[in-house]
């Protein structure tokens, strides 16, 4: 089956600062993926869809500036939550389709700790 | 618009009962349902999918559900739940190849012993 991996799973930073997660899909291309945000006891919420070789498309309310996302290939997209602060603090989840396909294909999240 | 609505914020089964997670979606076309199991801390595990074809599907688990166009639903059920089946459980909508997936905003499951 398809295999979509982030990077890191879990990481704490200090408020202020940047950091980056990574999501590929491992045995397949995909020219789009999805990043999504969760906070604890909610639903998934889209924030932006990753286009390969162009600018992502943000959702209502995403701050494009403070959420950089870069789809750099087929395999790999990557959210910087830049200046991060408590708030930013979230579960975030990325998924992939496969070309033709009608099923995504979900990372296993990566827990943003801002102190 | 897309949207799909999980009724049940939260239900407690006795271990040994049957379950029916309740999922309702709103399409204008013929929908791509899914269903998805989330432990605390973990990510999202596919139980089953809907695309066409035969309206009842078995997903792994133990779990099966049951597509009916005129009530736009997409409920969940399990004949006998095991403990280890607490989680928290999204039903969710997706539109043509590739596009978005709409999650509800999901059913929390408890069970006692």
């Amino acid at each position: 089956g398809a295999v979509v991996s982030q990077h890191p799973s879990w990481v704490i930073c200090k408020s202020g600062t940047s950091v980056k997660i990574e999501c590929r899909s491992l045995d397949f291309q995909a020219t789009t993926m999805f990043w999504y945000r969760q906070f604890p006891k909610q639903s998934l919420m889209l924030m932006a869809t990753s286009n390969e070789g162009s600018k992502a498309t943000y959702e209502q309310g995403v701050e494009k500036d403070k959420f950089l996302i870069n789809h750099a290939s087929l395999t790999l997209s990557t959210l910087t939550v830049t200046s991060a602060h408590p708030e930013d603090s979230s579960f975030y989840i990325c998924s992939a389709p496969r070309q033709g396909a009608y099923e995504q294909y979900f990372g296993p999240g990566t827990r943003l700790t801002v102190t | 618009a897309q949207s799909v609505t999980q009724p049940d914020i939260h239900i407690t089964v006795s271990e040994g009962a049957s379950l029916e997670l309740r999922c309702n979606y709103s399409y204008g076309a013929t929908p791509y349902l899914f269903w998805y199991v989330q432990s605390p801390g973990q990510g999202l595990q596919l139980l089953l999918k809907y695309f066409s074809g035969d309206t009842l599907v078995q997903g792994i688990k133990g779990f099966e559900a049951e597509f009916k166009r005129s009530q736009s639903s997409f409920n969940l059920r399990k004949p006998s739940v095991h403990w280890s089946d607490a989680a928290e459980y999204f039903c969710a909508v997706g539109a043509n190849t590739g596009n978005q997936f709409y999650f509800g905003t999901g059913t929390s499951l408890t069970v006692i012993p």
